[in-house]
């Protein structure tokens, strides 16, 4: 089975430009989180969405939104880039099946650059 | 959300038992526990979780104290390839959510 898919791979932006990340969740998942991950850091939760409405908002500024497509895909999307953006992003999808049903399956990232 | 403590890092040999230990002092009655690994170049990975018992799957064990205020993932014999960054979790149940902190790297000598 296909597991959660990001793209693109890597990314390389300048300061002020705006990006777009997208994510195929797990077959049947019908919730999908992001993360930021600046190197030798933890993930940190950035937006959980379910059923294409925005379940949970991390502390981030207005300049990342995100959206949840019919098909349970997503995009991601920061703008006005600065350099403190740089960071992996991460994809997460899980059922959502109810409270207990934590089990995160995470994508492999996108490597965002900003220079 | 309970916030996490865990050592930086940890060695193990190859083949050995290890013993990751997790404090969550603050964890509320109805927190799940969460353990992820991160390899090298790689999204994290669910490894377990539990409520108040202690759990075992094909991967590792984890043994909840009885005051749910510290627990530890239990890994039977490591191998080069369990060599990762382990993230402990205690959240609240919000089913997309997950409070990471800067976890424990693992390092497996052979």
């Amino acid at each position: 089975d296909a597991g959660v898919t990001q793209s693109p791979t890597h990314l390389i932006k300048t300061r002020g430009q705006q990006v777009t990340l997208r994510c195929s969740p797990i077959s049947g998942h019908k919730s999908v989180s992001w993360y930021q991950q600046v190197l030798g850091q933890g993930p940190q939760f950035i937006f959980q969405y379910y059923e294409k409405e925005e379940r949970g908002r991390g502390n981030f500024p207005d300049r990342f939104s995100a959206r949840q497509f019919p098909n349970y895909s997503s995009e991601l999307n920061v703008n006005a880039l600065l350099l403190g953006d740089s960071a992996l992003y991460l994809c997460a999808s899980n059922l959502a099946g109810g409270p207990f049903d934590n089990e995160q399956f995470f994508g492999p990232g996108t490597r965002l650059t900003v220079l | 959300d309970a916030k996490t403590t865990q050592p930086n890092s940890m060695e193990s040999n190859e083949e050995e038992p290890v013993h990751l230990p997790c404090n969550h002092s603050t964890i509320s009655g109805t927190d799940y526990i969460h353990w992820y690994r991160q390899l090298p170049s790689q999204g994290p990975e669910y490894v377990i979780h539990g409520l108040t018992s202690n759990v075992n799957n094909r991967m590792a064990s984890l043994a909840i104290a009885e005051d749910r205020k510290s627990s530890t993932l239990i890994l039977h014999r490591a191998t080069l390839r369990d060599a990762a960054v382990y993230y402990c979790i205690g959240n609240g149940g919000s089913q997309g959510n997950l409070i990471f902190g800067k976890g424990t790297k693992l390092s497996v000598k052979p």
